[in-house]
């Protein structure tokens, strides 16, 4: 499988914003990098994904490095609806024919205070 | 313009009985993964499948649990006598087709077995 890293926790103040790493040092050349969240008793909803060029949609944007090894996720104001798990995760596509056969791992759980 | 449907919400079992989870993925999607999240556990793949075929099920115990997707109605999960072990929210997603497309996921079924 693939590895992706991401702290386990962070904080973050309502109104500012959110910045979630994730090292993904182990992709592949052709794999996008996406990302996920979970808020609690939902299904994942997903925010963003991205090759090598930075991407922004109207949930995030995110950062990666030109190595391709890490990602950041930028939450640019962050609102207490944005308390949710968040998952980075590298497809790790196996031979084509299972592209929705992700890995989750634990993610980083953001809490956004008042 | 619906997301992915899932139902129940809740399900509950007695040991032994069977479960049955329905899923109907977004209009226009014609390929359906199924996700277990077992208590604080992650996310973990258990099928891929398209209309009629069942293309990646490597993730679905060996026993008990079967999937499918027919060419009319939602797709069905299906656990035979359940033990207190299935208890798990079991969601679903769905793609328009494979490649770099993000999976849309529904709430999930949340089965307990008693």
């Amino acid at each position: 499988d693939a590895k992706t890293t991401q702290p386990p926790s962070m904080d973050c103040a309502e109104g500012r914003a959110a910045n979630l790493p994730c090292n993904h040092s182990t992709i592949s050349g052709n794999e996008y990098v996406y990302w996920y969240r979970q808020i609690h008793s939902q299904g994942p909803q997903y925010i963003i994904h991205g090759l090598k060029n930075n991407e922004t949609n109207e949930m995030a944007s995110l950062i990666i490095t030109e190595d391709r090894k890490s990602s950041t996720l930028i939450l640019p104001h962050a609102t207490l609806r944005d308390t949710a798990v968040y998952y980075c995760i590298d497809p790790a596509n196996a031979g084509g024919t299972s592209y929705g056969k992700l890995t989750f791992g634990q993610g980083t759980i953001l809490t956004v205070h008042p | 313009n619906a997301g992915v449907m899932q139902n129940p919400r809740h399900l509950v079992r007695r040991r032994g009985q069977e479960a049955r989870l329905r899923c109907s993925p977004m209009k226009g999607h014609s390929h359906v993964y199924w996700y277990r999240q077992l208590p604080e556990e992650g996310l973990k793949f258990m099928v891929y499948l398209q209309k009629e075929n069942i293309i990646d099920e490597s993730g679905m115990p060996k026993e008990r649990f079967s999937a499918e997707f027919p060419k009319e109605g939602p797709s069905i999960l299906r656990i035979q006598q359940v033990v207190r072990g299935d208890s798990a929210a079991y969601f679903c997603a769905s793609s328009p087709q494979q490649g770099n497309s993000p999976l849309h996921f529904g709430n999930g079924t949340r089965l307990t077995v008693t």
